[in-house]
């Protein structure tokens, strides 16, 4: 079983439409990451969290609200959506040590807002 | 300017080529330089990661940090098809959890 899951891994949906997108990890991790990436641009974080109680905005939260509901599961919420939402969107989770220097993927949801 | 730079490729070789790829950024706390590989409709995984300048060898694989040049490089010796992904740099400082992604460099090697 993979250790970082996410659903759907494919999401067709409207501009307008509420979507959420989901992250459950059996690795104990502390830490969980959600990424995007569009083409040329590369992974660009959009929020992150260390623990339940502690969420951080990336460098693209504007239009993403996240929810940590255990420290196992990580969601990623689009309000509204619109087209440039576009993109391959990638959970990652990692232990809590600062030493520790690997993130460890998920297998993608890819979302088209149409 | 991002602060990391990295071309997106792509670089295309034939099999057992000596493949170079490359990495420029610009903030000087980089401390910790990470190589993650993603193939094709997966998700990244982490190749190797060297801490401050030098070089670190694993297998056929080269990772190289030059801090007083800002540049960090993987070399791949006698590459393979199979090595054929999509490659991201990712730099993070010291006192950080968050590296920075480079654009990833997409790598093809045909036989």
């Amino acid at each position: 079983d993979a250790d970082v899951t996410q659903t759907p891994r494919n999401r067709i949906t409207k501009t307008g439409k509420r979507i959420m997108l989901e992250c459950s990890q059996t690795k104990g991790h502390d830490r969980m990451y959600w990424y995007r990436q569009d083409p040329g641009l590369g992974l660009r974080l959009i929020y992150y969290s260390f623990d339940v109680k502690d969420i951080n905005k990336g460098e693209i939260s504007d239009g993403y609200s996240v929810s940590r509901q255990a420290q196992a599961k990580f969601s990623l919420s689009l309000e509204s959506a619109i087209p440039n939402q576009t993109a391959l969107y990638f959970c990652a989770t990692a232990p809590r040590s600062l030493s520790s220097n690997e993130q460890f993927f998920g297998p993608g949801t890819r979302l088209t807002v149409l | 300017q991002k602060e990391v730079e990295q071309d997106p490729g792509p670089l295309s070789v034939p099999e057992g080529a000596i493949v170079s790829l490359n990495c420029t950024y610009s903030n000087s706390a980089f401390q910790y330089f990470m190589w993650y590989r993603q193939y094709s409709r997966k998700g990244p995984e982490l190749l190797m990661y060297t801490y401050s300048s030098g070089n670190k060898e694993d297998g056929r694989f080269t990772a190289q940090v030059d801090k007083s040049s800002k540049y960090i490089s993987l070399f791949i010796r006698d590459s393979q098809p199979s090595d054929s992904a999509t490659y991201l740099c990712a730099p993070r400082a010291g006192g950080s959890y968050i590296p920075t992604f480079g654009r990833g460099t997409s790598l093809i090697v045909h036989p």
